[in-house]
């Protein structure tokens, strides 16, 4: 089991570029969803997903995109990169009935200059 | 709406002291609490939960943490800290949707 995993480790970006982070789990989870973390606010929710087809959004979803066309992927979509989405953007996976119970990715660390 | 409040933003103790580190909630109806850990460089982890009955719940790798509903809080605990044990931990409240609302997290430091 690779769990949760989250490409790229690392990337910069230009202010108004558009990028894709990308999430897969392989443990048939339902559950997944897209947090963002910033010094001294803890993390955030984005958006989160019940199942394929199914997403809403969460705390912070402004400049963000989702969709789920699959039980394993779950990417996360930039459209026109702003600075304030400079953060370190975390995927988790669960199953429905345990969702407090999230396995985290390793992580994407995001600069937009 | 549900937050979450971690007064310390860091914490130092000596190793093989004593840890509590504090979380209090606000929340409408009975919580559902939760410790996750970060360690450097990595996603989090989830330490333990509360969802009802016996006040005081143990976790992963030696820690506890005890429910007071008159305090309004979810204090983390482990008798005796390892080196290991350096990392960030967050507390988070199970809220409306099944989404987890997080703390801003509390950074334990563990001087040798």
């Amino acid at each position: 089991n690779a769990g949760v995993t989250q490409t790229p480790k690392f990337q910069v970006l230009k202010t108004g570029q558009s990028m894709t982070l990308q999430c897969a789990q392989d443990m048939n989870h339902e559950y997944m969803s897209w947090y963002r973390q910033d010094p001294g606010m803890g993390l955030r929710l984005i958006h989160y997903s019940v199942g394929a087809g199914i997403t809403d959004q969460g705390e912070v979803p402004n400049g963000y995109n989702v969709s789920r066309s699959t039980t394993e992927d779950f990417p996360l979509r930039l459209l026109s990169a702003a600075p304030s989405q400079t953060s370190v953007y975390f995927c988790a996976s669960s199953a429905t009935e345990r969702y407090y119970e999230q396995y985290f990715g390793p992580g994407t660390r995001l600069t937009v200059t | 709406a549900q937050s979450v409040t971690q007064p310390d933003i860091h914490i130092t103790v000596s190793e093989g002291a004593s840890l509590e580190l504090r979380c209090n909630y606000s929340y409408g109806a009975t919580p559902y609490l939760f410790w996750y850990v970060q360690s450097p460089g990595q996603g989090l982890q989830l330490l333990l939960k509360y969802f009802s009955g016996d006040t005081l719940v143990q976790g992963i790798k030696g820690f506890e943490a005890e429910f007071k509903r008159s305090q309004s809080s979810f204090n983390l605990r482990k008798p005796s800290v390892h080196w290991s044990d350096a990392a960030e931990y967050f507390c988070a409240v199970g809220g409306h949707g099944n989404k987890l609302v997080f703390g801003a997290g509390t950074i334990l430091r563990v001087k040798s």
